[in-house]
């Protein structure tokens, strides 16, 4: 069973970086495309970015030039590094597994809080 | 990249039926069978439960089920059950390699 660990959220103040982590294991890492997900407190769900096999990433306009999704499949793991962070990037990052155009496994997320 | 609507709420008593509604455009719900729906009860990690509209992941049960006309994806709880009380999330594939998420529905169990 596919299992997903994110871990680097925590505290930083606005204009600052910060780099979200996510291991995975039970399923072969490099064969399946990645995205990030983010839900704000009270809000909805987000979607804003992916990563394929091959590295080839795709971002949404409220986190395009600043954030950088990136995976490294000899350590079966996927990146985000935040930067430019804003009072509205707060929120829990999910890693997720894509499939195919859904999205099938999901981490217990991380929570960023930018405040000053 | 406007998210899909969603009512904010919806409710049943344990076995009745409840549908959720998820509108888009034809943009995205309209123009893509890539719609998907979440079951999320709060601190714990969302859950696939349909995707390309009206399939089931291996192990959801087939009390859920989804539906899409046009612009409006739909997902239909059947035999409601007391665990079945969480937020669900409907999703659309929008084209130009963009997902976009409706604002979600809280179903209550009464």
């Amino acid at each position: 069973e596919a299992e997903l660990v994110e871990s680097g959220g925590g505290l930083i103040q606005p204009g600052g970086s910060l780099r979200l982590s996510c291991a995975a294991s039970g399923f072969t890492f490099s064969s399946y495309s990645m995205n990030w997900v983010r839900q704000a407190p009270g809000k909805g769900l987000e979607w804003i970015s992916y990563v394929d096999r091959g590295g080839i990433v795709y971002y949404a306009d409220s986190v395009r030039g600043r954030f950088t999704i990136s995976r490294d499949n000899a350590q079966n793991s996927l990146f985000l590094q935040m930067n430019s962070l804003r009072a509205e990037d707060t929120a829990v990052y999910y890693c997720v597994r894509d499939l195919h155009f859904a999205f099938d496994s999901w981490g217990q997320g991380t929570l960023v809080t930018v405040s000053s | 990249q406007s998210a899909l609507t969603q009512p904010p709420s919806a409710s049943g008593s344990p076995g009745q039926s409840v549908t959720i509604s998820c509108t888009g455009t034809s943009s995205d719900v309209g123009d893509y069978n890539y719609v998907s729906w979440y079951q999320h009860h709060p601190g714990k990690a969302p859950k696939l439960m349909i995707y390309d509209f009206s399939k089931r992941p291996s192990g959801v049960p087939d009390r859920f089920s989804g539906s899409k006309s046009g612009n409006t994806a739909s997902l239909t709880v059947s035999g409601l059950q007391a665990e079945d009380e969480a937020d669900y999330y409907c999703s659309s594939f929008a084209g130009s390699n963009i997902w976009v998420f409706g604002g979600g529905t809280k179903l209550t169990v009464l």
